[in-house]
């Protein structure tokens, strides 16, 4: 089976530009979740999904952050304008609804450069 | 576990020897923990988890105790191989209400010494 798939894995770009990040959970994933990872930081829940439905977006730093989920399948989160210090490693996880919690599976991330 | 900023804390093991690692978590509410293996350039990976009722589980080389009394999580791998070498962290989960939301701690990482 396919994993959580994100797209690209690297993107570069210069400050003040959008950025666009891509998520494809796993098919039958009711949960989609958007972590931001650095080093002085660590794994920083953003935003949550379930069922398309954003949950818990508290995680989110800023107006400039934004995210979407317009179907089952797809997800994106954006930035605009995009600034250096977003620069960090961005993943995508998806997670069953079940009985009980379960765990979340993770895509290999998005590590984003701003100049 | 906690964060730990700019250094993580790093175990050090020869090949073939167990491994222990260790994390404190801080909810006394969290019902559900999992342990992730993290590896260079890619997102972690979801090696084993047990809920509150249970006190400890089994999987293949791995098994995590809970102890619920001090808030402590630990993870054991038997006979360390080489390609465990990767970052470690625990999540914990409050319950139903935070739907499957989890709580990373800062990480372990994991280096094998041939």
């Amino acid at each position: 089976d396919a994993g959580v798939i994100q797209s690209p894995r690297h993107e570069v770009t210069e400050m003040g530009q959008e950025v666009t990040l891509r998520c494809k959970p796993i098919s039958g994933h009711d949960y989609l979740f958007w972590y931001r990872q650095t080093m002085m930081r660590g794994l920083e829940l953003l935003i949550y999904f379930n069922n398309n439905v954003p949950i818990d977006d508290s995680g989110m730093p800023e107006d400039r952050f934004s995210a979407k989920m317009p179907n089952a399948s797809f997800s994106t989160l954006k930035i605009q304008p995009s600034e250096p210090r977003d620069s960090a490693v961005y993943f995508c996880a998806s997670s069953p609804q079940g009985r009980g919690n379960q765990p979340q599976h993770f895509g290999d991330g998005t590590r984003l450069s701003i100049l | 576990g906690e964060s730990v900023g700019l250094h993580l804390p790093t175990l050090s093991v020869q090949e073939g020897d167990n491994s222990i690692i260790n994390c404190a978590y801080s909810n006394s509410a969290s019902d559900y923990f999992i342990w992730y293996k993290q590896e260079s350039g890619k997102g972690p990976q979801f090696i084993i988890d047990i809920r509150s009722n249970m006190d400890k589980r089994q999987g293949q080389r791995v098994t995590v105790l809970l102890n619920k009394t001090v808030k402590h999580l630990s993870l054991q791998i038997a006979a360390t191989q080489p390609g465990d070498s990767a970052v470690y962290f625990c999540a914990e989960n409050t319950g139903e209400a935070a739907g499957n939301k989890l709580t990373f701690g800062g990480g372990t990482r994991v280096l094998v010494k041939p």
